[in-house]
């Protein structure tokens, strides 16, 4: 079974700082999503990256999808409340068999 | 609006006790997921469908069986419900494999 790990846990930060989260594996993925899930709801799909090295834009978001395509970070700049909720990363193997999720980072955005 | 829903919302179950989860989704999705999601550890991956009639098991399937009669309906079904499926559960749907999955809100089941 796979294991995606994902650092830090919880980060709770001031509104109008930047921030990354990251999503590490040790094994190779096909492609990587990242998802946002607020209290009281199901995770929301904000992007796939799949391709080594790629970078996508979402407004203040970036995701990076590693060169190895082991790990993927997501960079939050000039972080509002609004961004509060729990970052999901999720992967599908490379085999396109198993699709497996991270524990997640929880962050809190403070006004 | 287009979507996953899931009912009920919340539910609280004596331990024994049996109930059904129903989720349903209108966007002619093939493929349908039944996930919990406990703290600190994800979501994990309960049983799928690939289509109608076909049901397989994930990653945690004790204690749990589903039902894939309708395309589009999946119900998870809990026989006799013990503490240790006091969770979340979300269901989710999607075209396909390399999924881009659609969720519901949740279900927030408490056994006690």
């Amino acid at each position: 079974t796979q294991l995606l790990e994902q650092s830090p846990q919880f980060l709770s930060i001031q509104e109008g700082e930047n921030l990354t989260v990251y999503c590490n594996s040790s094994s190779v993925f096909s492609s990587l999503q990242w998802y946002r899930q607020e209290p009281g709801e199901g995770p929301v799909l904000l992007v796939t990256v799949v391709t080594g090295g790629e970078v996508k834009k979402l407004k203040r978001l970036t995701f990076q999808f590693g060169d190895a395509r082991k790990d993927s970070s997501l960079h939050i700049t000039a972080a509002q409340p609004g961004d509060t909720g729990l970052y999901l990363c999720a992967g599908v193997d490379n085999y396109g068999q198993n699709f497996v999720f991270g524990p997640g980072t929880r962050l809190s955005v403070l006004p | 609006n287009a979507g996953v829903t899931q009912t009920p919302k919340f539910r609280v179950l004596k331990t024994g006790q049996s109930m059904t989860l129903l989720c349903a989704q209108d966007m002619n999705h093939e493929y349908m997921y039944w996930y919990r999601q406990d703290p600190g550890m994800g979501l994990r991956l309960i049983h799928y469908s690939v289509g109608e009639g076909t049901t397989a098991k994930g990653e945690v399937p004790d204690g749990y069986n589903v039902s894939r009669l309708k395309k589009q309906n999946f119900l998870l079904g809990l026989e006799s419900a013990a503490p240790s499926q006091t969770s979340v559960y979300f269901c989710a749907s999607s075209y396909g494999t390399g999924p881009r999955y659609t969720f519901g809100s949740g279900t927030r089941l408490t056994v006690v």
